[in-house]
């Protein structure tokens, strides 16, 4: 059974620039949701989505968005990056609805801005 | 965001021993999951905890969910090379914003051939 799967594994932008990446849960899972993850600051939590509602948010700018689709892929987005959104972001999936029971990571997107 | 007292930061160990970690948190949680994360990988789930007092093993893994649920213990016993990595716990219980799950900070193993 295949896991999670982010996609790009790597990408590099420049400031001001925006960027999009792309989640995939693992077969059967509707919950999705995603972490910015830096070495200063460990795991933070961005949002999750349940049947294509988001139903919660972390402490991030409104630069930080996100949708799911009907298949409970979802994808996030990040626009007029800054330097300090270089970061592993990381997608996870649940079977249910958000935060019940085991929680599966994807390998992540390495974001780095120049 | 909130994060989870964990602890130790890093550890040094030699093939063979044991290691324990353990993670604290002001609040009760109904969910407790450790992972282990190797360098460029996303964490890997190594135990679900889901009752007080629960016992849980994984191979040479074994977790326990603390009876006040608000900590969480992890050891690895006889440790190896592959074991080495970062551990992080996560916990998860009720928040007037849903059942957000928070992570600790993390332990670094370094195990000694």
């Amino acid at each position: 059974k295949a896991g999670v799967t982010q996609t790009p594994r790597y990408l590099i932008k420049t400031r001001g620039q925006q960027v999009t990446l792309s989640c995939s849960p693992i077969s059967g899972h509707r919950s999705v949701s995603w972490y910015q993850q830096t070495p200063g600051q460990g795991l933070q939590f961005l949002f999750e989505y349940f049947s294509e509602t988001q139903r919660n948010k972390g402490n991030f700018p409104g630069r930080f968005s996100g949708r799911q689709f009907s298949n409970s892929r979802s994808e996030m987005n990040v626009s007029t990056l800054e330097l300090g959104d270089s970061a592993l972001y990381l997608c996870a999936s649940q079977r249910g609805s958000p935060n019940t029971g085991e929680l599966f990571f994807g390998e992540g997107s390495r974001l780095t801005v120049l | 965001g909130q994060q989870l007292n964990q602890s130790p930061q890093s550890m040094f160990i030699q093939e063979g021993e044991d290691v324990s970690m353990n993670c604290t948190s002001s609040s009760i949680f109904n969910t407790w999951l450790w992972y282990k994360q190797e360098p460029g990988e996303g964490p890997v789930l190594l135990i679900a905890l889901y009752k007080a007092g629960e016992l849980t093993s994984n191979g040479r893994l074994t977790a326990q969910f603390g009876i006040t649920r608000k900590d969480s213990f992890l050891n690895i016993s006889a440790s190896i090379p592959s074991d080495v990595g970062i551990y992080f716990c996560a916990g998860q219980g009720l928040s007037d914003t849903g059942n957000q799950f928070y992570f600790g900070t993390g332990t670094s193993l370094t195990v000694i051939p």
